[in-house]
């Protein structure tokens, strides 16, 4: 059965930095995409990007370009998110998602979902 | 980006009825469409992909369907564990992107 934990939640100022983690099993971590997507309070879904845990290639939003570093760590099996400069917009809660098998044909993108981790950015 | 527009944005319905959720999007998508439920505090629910494919395990009571710009989400014969918030999602072009939400509530 595939679970994504996620680390807990954060209070940080505005201009730090915040990395939350994000620990799937239940499946080869290798194998699949590692997605990030936010939420802010009563929103709906924004997708930040991905990271390749196999080959540590990454993708991200026009967005957050510069901002934003996915990385994994395949001795433990964990994925990052750790977003810079963070302002009051930045408060949200993060998801991290694993992605489905994608070929030309067919395409399962945020096949399950972590259980997000709330970043609240306050002075 | 690719805009999602979903229609209507909150709607009121009774356990047994029939409801349909549209999406639209800004450009063609051909079928690259997914549809996601979640309820408060929890992280969504993979529900369609392709548009109309449903996931394993989803009950198939939900259906979708469309191509190119405009798709539909359909539960026949809601049930008390439906109502939530439904999200489409295109992943045609990056930046993947979600309509807004519609909520489905009790009448």
């Amino acid at each position: 059965q595939v679970h994504l934990v996620q680390s807990g939640a954060e209070v940080k100022k505005p201009g730090a930095s915040v990395k939350v983690s994000c620990m799937p099993s239940g499946y080869t971590f290798t194998a699949y995409f590692i997605h990030w997507v936010r939420q802010a309070p009563g929103q709906g879904l924004e997708w930040m990007g991905w990271v390749n845990p196999h080959s540590g290639d990454t993708n991200y939003a026009q967005k957050f370009q510069g901002r934003v570093t996915m990385t994994r760590d395949t001795s433990i099996n964990t994925a990052h998110m750790e977003l810079t400069r963070l302002g009051f917009g930045d408060t949200a809660v993060y998801f991290c998602a694993k992605g489905g098998s994608c070929d030309t044909t067919s395409c399962r993108p945020f096949q399950y979902w972590g259980q997000g981790t709330l970043v609240i950015v306050s002075s | 980006d690719i805009q999602m527009t979903q229609s209507p944005s909150t709607l009121s319905a009774s356990v047994g009825d029939r409801v349909t959720i549209t999406c639209r999007a800004s450009q063609s998508i051909s079928k690259w469409l997914a549809w996601y439920q979640q309820k408060p505090g929890r992280g969504p629910t993979f529900l369609i992909f392709d548009a109309s494919t449903l996931e394993s395990g989803v009950p198939s009571r939900f259906s979708g369907g469309g191509s190119g710009t405009e798709f539909t989400l359909t539960i026949s014969g809601l049930q008390p564990d439906d109502f939530a918030t439904y999200y489409c999602q295109q992943y045609n072009n990056y930046p993947w992107t979600f309509g807004q939400g519609t909520k489905v509530d009790i009448k």
